[in-house]
């Protein structure tokens, strides 16, 4: 069965204290591979996509890689304002849905 | 701002029930998604429309249906409501009827059923 798996499901930094979220896929075909940022009660916001191994995206303090069976959301010194849940999403050669993972919350205090 | 929108914000219903959510896409997407956001379980895809017609189905209920209409705008009924039904609603939109564009998502809905 198609999965993503995300690691952790809880990650607390100090502000400036970099780290890497991890996203994981057993998927076929892989047709593109997704992240968004939520805030509570909001929709998901969209950050960036990835499409072949080795592929980087970068964004002010994000930076996104992939592999061919993961995917890394590196946080560069992160800020109070970086808090929130991080979601990677992939879609597969069948389908056109995205399939989520359950995400990582993010807590940055200063 | 994602430029899809969606109301109302927030619905509280009974059990049996039946209410109507809302979505207009992005300014010239053609796809609608809908997804379900629980606690337990996540955002789930639920349908896909592209302009009028049903392209992809996921885990929808028989109790749920959706629509699109000419004007692009999409509406999620959802009958009989179970208290399990309690979730956020969200409508993303795309430009493509494939899937392998980046699909933008609303504010969503809550619903509540008591």
């Amino acid at each position: 069965e198609d999965q993503v798996t995300q690691s952790p499901e809880a990650l607390r930094l100090q502000e400036g204290e970099s780290s890497s979220l991890n996203c994981s896929y057993t998927v076929s075909g892989l047709r593109g591979l997704f992240w968004y940022r939520q805030d509570p009660g909001k929709g998901p916001e969209f950050l960036f996509t990835l499409y072949s191994a080795g592929e980087e995206k970068e964004k002010e303090r994000l930076k996104a890689t992939l592999t061919k069976k993961e995917s890394f959301l590196h946080i560069t010194a992160p800020k109070p304002e970086d808090s929130a849940t991080y979601l990677c999403a992939v879609r597969y050669q069948a389908g056109t849905a995205l399939i989520f993972g359950k995400g990582t919350t993010l807590s940055v205090s200063s | 701002d994602s430029g899809v929108t969606q109301t109302p914000k927030h619905l509280i219903t009974a059990t049996g029930q039946r209410v109507t959510l809302r979505c207009s896409p992005r300014s010239g997407d053609l796809s609608v998604y809908w997804y379900q956001q629980s606690l337990d379980q996540g955002l789930q895809f639920l349908i896909q429309y592209y302009n009028g017609e049903e392209r992809a189905k996921g885990n929808i209920l028989e109790r749920f249906s959706a629509q699109q209409f000419p004007d692009l705008h999409s509406e999620l009924n959802l009958s009989s409501l179970e208290l399990g039904d309690s979730a956020l609603y969200f409508c993303a939109s795309s430009v493509s009827p494939t899937g392998t564009d980046t699909q933008y998502f609303g504010p969503g809905t809550r619903l509540t059923v008591l």
